[in-house]
């Protein structure tokens, strides 16, 4: 099973900061099949980038991911106050699928 | 426009069978691209996968919980379902269901979710 171990558990920031998210993986995933969600309080994740930096459909800008191998990284270029929400990461290439721990991020 | 319902019992005793349904709208369960998953949360923690199916009823589990679920699909209904057995409140969660797609050799991650069930195991 690969393991995604995602850091900082929390990170809070100021509006218009950039805020950086880790994800790191117990052994190499393609970068084909390294995704990211957002899940704002009391909603289902959103899908925001796959193939560890395609944006998906709507998603801003402002957000881009980027990495290979066994280190992925979320960046949100500037915080906005509706990115309140815990990120997670996503492997979906090798059974069982596996979803890294989150990342919560708190606007100051 | 896809839109995935999950609908069930909120209340599972212990030792009992949780069983649930998603029932696709806006799309058919038999494309052949598509893989139909459920994910659990239990309250203020991650995300699990638990399982997903086929059309065609071809179905693959996490081995967390492999020995006690069951997945099925019906597409007269266009519904899929999830069962899992002897829970505990360690099963306790919301439970999404949700699709993901398999085209051309590449595959795309969970793009479409309901808006979850939370389940209970209480007696």
């Amino acid at each position: 099973e690969i393991v995604l171990t995602q850091s900082p558990g929390t990170l809070s920031l100021s509006p218009g900061e950039r805020a950086t998210l880790s994800c790191r993986a117990s052994q190499s995933v393609s970068s084909d099949y390294l995704v990211w969600y957002q899940q704002k309080p009391g909603q289902a994740p959103r899908l925001l980038i796959y193939g560890a930096s395609i944006r998906a459909t709507g998603i801003p800008d402002r957000f881009s991911g980027s990495g290979s191998g066994t280190d992925f990284t979320l960046t949100i270029s500037r915080l906005e106050p509706e990115d309140l929400a815990v990120y997670y990461c996503q492997q979906y290439v090798i059974l069982p699928l596996t979803f890294g721990g989150g990342t919560k991020v708190e606007i100051q | 426009q896809l839109q995935l319902q999950e609908s069930g019992p909120g209340l599972v005793m212990p030792s009992g069978t949780l069983s649930l349904t998603c029932t696709v709208s806006g799309g058919s369960i038999s494309s052949s691209t598509d893989y139909w998953g459920w994910i659990r949360q239990p309250p203020g923690k991650g995300l699990e996968w638990i399982g997903s199916i086929y059309y065609s009823g071809s179905a693959y589990y996490n081995p967390s919980v492999k020995s006690r679920v069951t997945i099925s699909v019906d597409t007269s209904t266009n519904q899929f379902s999830l069962r899992l057995s002897s829970v505990t409140a360690a099963d306790a969660a919301v439970y999404y269901c949700a699709r993901h797609r398999e085209d051309s050799g590449y595959k795309y991650p969970f793009e479409y979710w309901g808006q979850g069930i939370l389940v209970t195991v209480s007696s």
